[in-house]
């Protein structure tokens, strides 16, 4: 498996303008987890979905940000308009939950780099 | 809910010395543990994790870590470091898992090892 693919790498834009960050999960793993990371607030979890549904988005900071989950093998965080605040590096990371025991082990990906200028 | 606190932001130390990065968290119930490395420009990567059974878990490049229940901790170490091991270093913690939710991983905010010549 390829692991958990995003893009872009890098992204610069201007204040205002829409930003779309992609994530592919691996294959079979049933959820998915958006995280950002600054060097002011770490990483914080945005928002994560189990079987494309979301189940929590209580770490969403405002509006302008919004999640979709439309299949099992791809999810978009689009930052609309977007501010430079929100200026960070973006991961995705899934896991596949088993019922029998054992621990979550996320598997991330590279991360996007979002500049907003 | 659980949350995680890692003592220390940076870590400087010079090469072939060791090193303990810190960890305390604290839970209600029963926890998983893990520690994640960062290394530069790269996604997290899981570098060990306590499930339950042995207190001292191993990674393959030489890192342990000991869970201590008594002391709510899970601090990492490593006898003697290489330059390779330059990184952040995250713990982080899980619930049990429960078939009818996920159990959402918590992240402490990260310790910067830096390993000088």
């Amino acid at each position: 498996d390829a692991g958990v693919i995003q893009s872009p790498r890098h992204e610069v834009t201007e204040m205002g303008q829409e930003v779309t960050l992609r994530c592919k999960p691996i294959s079979g793993h049933d959820y998915l987890f958006w995280y950002r990371q600054t060097m002011m607030r770490g990483l914080e979890l945005l928002i994560y979905f189990n079987n494309n549904v979301p189940i929590d988005d209580s770490g969403m900071p405002e509006d302008r940000f919004s999640a979709k989950m439309p299949n099992a093998s791809f999810s978009t965080l689009k930052i609309q308009p977007s501010e430079p605040r929100d200026s960070a590096v973006y991961f995705c990371a899934s896991v596949r939950l088993a019922v029998s025991s054992g621990a979550n082990v996320l598997t991330f990906g590279a991360g996007s780099r979002l500049t907003v200028l | 809910a659980q949350s995680v606190t890692q003592l220390d932001s940076q870590v400087p130390v010079f090469e072939e010395a060791p090193v303990e990065l810190r960890c305390n968290y604290s839970s209600s119930v029963s926890v998983y543990l893990f520690w994640y490395v960062q290394y530069p420009n790269q996604g997290l990567q899981l570098l060990l994790k306590y499930l339950s059974g042995s207190t001292l878990v191993e990674s393959i490049n030489g890192f342990e870590a000991e869970f201590n229940k008594s002391q709510t901790s899970f601090h990492l170490r490593k006898p003697s470091v290489h330059i390779s091991d330059t990184a952040e270093y995250f713990c982080a913690v899980s619930g049990p898992r429960r078939p009818s939710s996920a159990s959402k991983i918590i992240f402490g905010s990260g310790t910067r090892l830096s390993i000088r010549p």
